[in-house]
Formats: C-alpha cells, structure tokens, sequence
C-alpha cells in the first residue's frame, strides 16, 4: 500500500511556466485536496474533490487548477508560475471514518519559482 | 481570514515533560478536530482527533481537551521525549458523510525536547 504518492518532490520553474504537480492514492478515497505550505501560515487548502468528476475550489486557488477524472488521481496545474507561488505542495485524500475524515497526506513537493 | 489561532509558535521542554499547545477556533459550524504531526521532509501524519460531543480523549501519551463553551482545545504530549520534536498543527473541520470536509489549519507549533 503506497498511500499518497507525489511527484515530483523538488521542482524549479521560471516565471511564467506551467507545469502539473502529480498526485495518486490507492485506498479508494472518495475525497482529495491539495494544500500549499508556508511559514507561519500553517497549510492553506488551494482546490479539493469529492469524488471523481468534482472539484471545488478552497481558500487560495487563485492561479491553480485541478481535475478529476479518476478517484485514483487528483493533479494540479500551475497556470502561469508566479514567485508567490514558491512553496511547499501537500495532496491529501480521506474517506469518513469515525466520525471524522482523517486525511492521508503525501510527502509534499517543494516548488521555487524564480 | 484565520480561523483556527494555535499558540505557542515554538516550544522548547526538557525530556519528561509536558508541552502544551493551545488552539482557539471561532466557526461553531467545526464539529471535527484533528491533530497532525510533522517532521522535517514528510507529510502531516494523523496524532489524534476529537468531537465536541466529550470533553478529553487520550492515545498512549498524547491527550486532547476541549472546551466547547470557550471555543478551545489543546494537545499535552505527556512524558515528552526527543523523538517527539516536530511541528504540531491544530485543524477543525465540518465532517459530514455526504459533503466532504475542508479542513482548517493552525499556524503550527514546532516543539523541541531537549535530551
């Protein structure tokens, strides 16, 4: 069981490009969300799903864009990479349990934009 | 617009003791309160969750209070050791079954035990 998998784990963009953060997760949650990570600031959610072919978007998705066709994957898109979006990138994914939903969360990407 | 306030930033104890890390949340709509724990390099890794409906809820060394009326929880890691060194974040959510749930993080406590 690989759980949460990212890829990749490093990554530097120039300003303006695009690229798409991967994220896969084989325990058949229905529920996946991408998290940015920066100092002080805890992690913000950006988009998240709650099965496959729905998405909405979370606290910061300005610039970001994600889909879901299978419950398996759940990729984000960088747009138009900017320095602000320099940071660390967490995908999660849940399923209702206990009475709550305990996420999963993969080991990050760590993005610079220069 | 910060939700969830967690304090300390940073906590430095000795081997043995008790750290204390506070969160204060301020949607009453929160019905789900979960704990992650950090280290360098990884993920967040599920510690340990709470509901409203009670008041204390203990795993091995880690125990959660909460006080509804206050609108506060907390997280004591008894008899701490340094393998316990990590950030810590406080998160709430509204956890319902057919909706989903967008969790809400605190600013994360990253904790020190000394040897």
């Amino acid at each position: 069981n690989a759980g949460v998998t990212q890829t990749p784990k490093f990554q530097v963009l120039k300003t303006g490009q695009s690229m798409t953060l991967q994220c896969a997760q084989d325990m058949n949650h229905e529920y996946m969300s991408w998290y940015r990570q920066d100092p002080g600031m805890g992690l913000r959610l950006i988009h998240y799903s709650v099965g496959a072919g729905i998405t909405d978007q979370g606290e910061v998705p300005n610039g970001y864009n994600v889909s879901r066709s299978t419950t398996e994957d759940f990729p984000l898109r960088l747009l138009s990479a900017a320095p602000s979006q320099t940071s660390v990138y967490f995908c999660a994914s849940s399923t209702f349990s206990l009475g709550g939903y305990g996420y999963t969360f993969g080991s990050g990407t760590r993005l610079t934009v220069v | 617009q910060q939700q969830v306030k967690q304090s300390p930033q940073s906590l430095i104890v000795q081997k043995g003791g008790i750290p204390i890390i506070n969160c204060a949340y301020e949607n009453t709509a929160f019905d789900y309160f979960p704990w992650y724990q950090q280290f360098p390099g990884k993920g967040p890794a599920l510690l340990i969750a709470i509901r409203p409906d009670v008041s204390e809820k203990k795993e091995g060394r880690f125990t959660i209070s909460f006080n509804k009326s206050a609108k506060q929880f907390s997280l004591h890691i008894m008899d701490s050791q340094p393998g316990d060194s990590a950030t810590y974040f406080c998160a709430a959510s509204v956890g319902e079954e057919t909706s989903g749930s967008r969790l809400t993080f605190g600013e994360g406590t990253q904790l020190t035990v000394n040897p």
